[in-house]
């Protein structure tokens, strides 16, 4: 079955260091992206990329890093310079053009303990 | 109804009663609307879609409209089920220039009541 996937489901971050959230997707689509949502607030993007090897910020990139090394793969490193990393990650793609929604994941909650 | 940057509003209805969840756009050169549907520890779902040469778009039990003259989206859920339970947040598609993006609202709690 087409999808994306993202992993873990669950991750606990202790303060100062970075973590990686995994988001795969194999629908070919050309386009990634990177929401964070926090409770009772609506999606604010981190990052999006339209192609390998290129990606561009968000409306909320201070303290995260991404790359596109592969079409199916668009991994997030929350670094320890993020203040206030405990929320839910969600990952999209989608084709590019115009009239084209999203696909999310599932969706990672990070937690700082 | 719901509009991009406010708290997340709640709508409670009866089991078996229609719904109907605003949203307010913020650009008037948006031409593609999409609902989504997010129950609780998930991702967002794909519901219904809408282009801007349209002002009604019919799904199973799913009704959106568009008044573009207000900027304002509307989806209606006949005969709501307890599993329609979930955030619902509007999104709009428009070129910002280097790229298309959705920008999304803030969503809307509903909540159906047995």
């Amino acid at each position: 079955d087409g999808g994306i996937t993202q992993s873990p489901k669950y991750l606990f971050r202790k303060e100062g260091q970075n973590v990686t959230l995994s988001c795969e997707q194999n629908l070919n689509h050309d386009a990634m992206y990177w929401y964070r949502q926090d409770p009772g607030q609506g999606l604010r993007l981190i990052y999006y990329s339209q192609i390998v090897n290129d990606f561009q910020k968000g409306d909320i990139a201070e303290g995260y890093s991404v790359s596109r090394e592969k079409k199916e793969s668009f991994p997030l490193t929350v670094t320890s310079a993020q203040k206030n990393p405990t929320a839910f990650y969600l990952c999209a793609s989608s084709l590019t053009g115009s009239n084209y929604g999203y696909t999310f994941g599932s969706g990672t909650r990070l937690t700082v303990v | 109804g719901e509009s991009v940057g406010l708290h997340l509003p709640t709508l409670s209805v009866q089991e078996g009663d229609n719904s109907i969840i605003n949203c307010a756009y913020s650009n008037s050169a948006s031409d593609y609307f999409i609902w989504y549907k997010q129950e609780s520890g998930k991702g967002p779902q794909f519901i219904i879609d809408i282009r801007s040469n349209m002002d009604k778009r019919q799904g199973q039990r799913v009704t959106v409209l568009l008044n573009k003259t207000v900027k304002h989206l509307s989806l209606q859920i006949a005969a709501t089920q307890p599993g329609d339970s979930a955030v619902y947040f509007c999104a709009e598609n428009y070129n910002s220039g280097s790229a298309r993006q959705l920008t999304f609202g803030s969503g809307t709690q509903l909540t159906v009541l047995p």
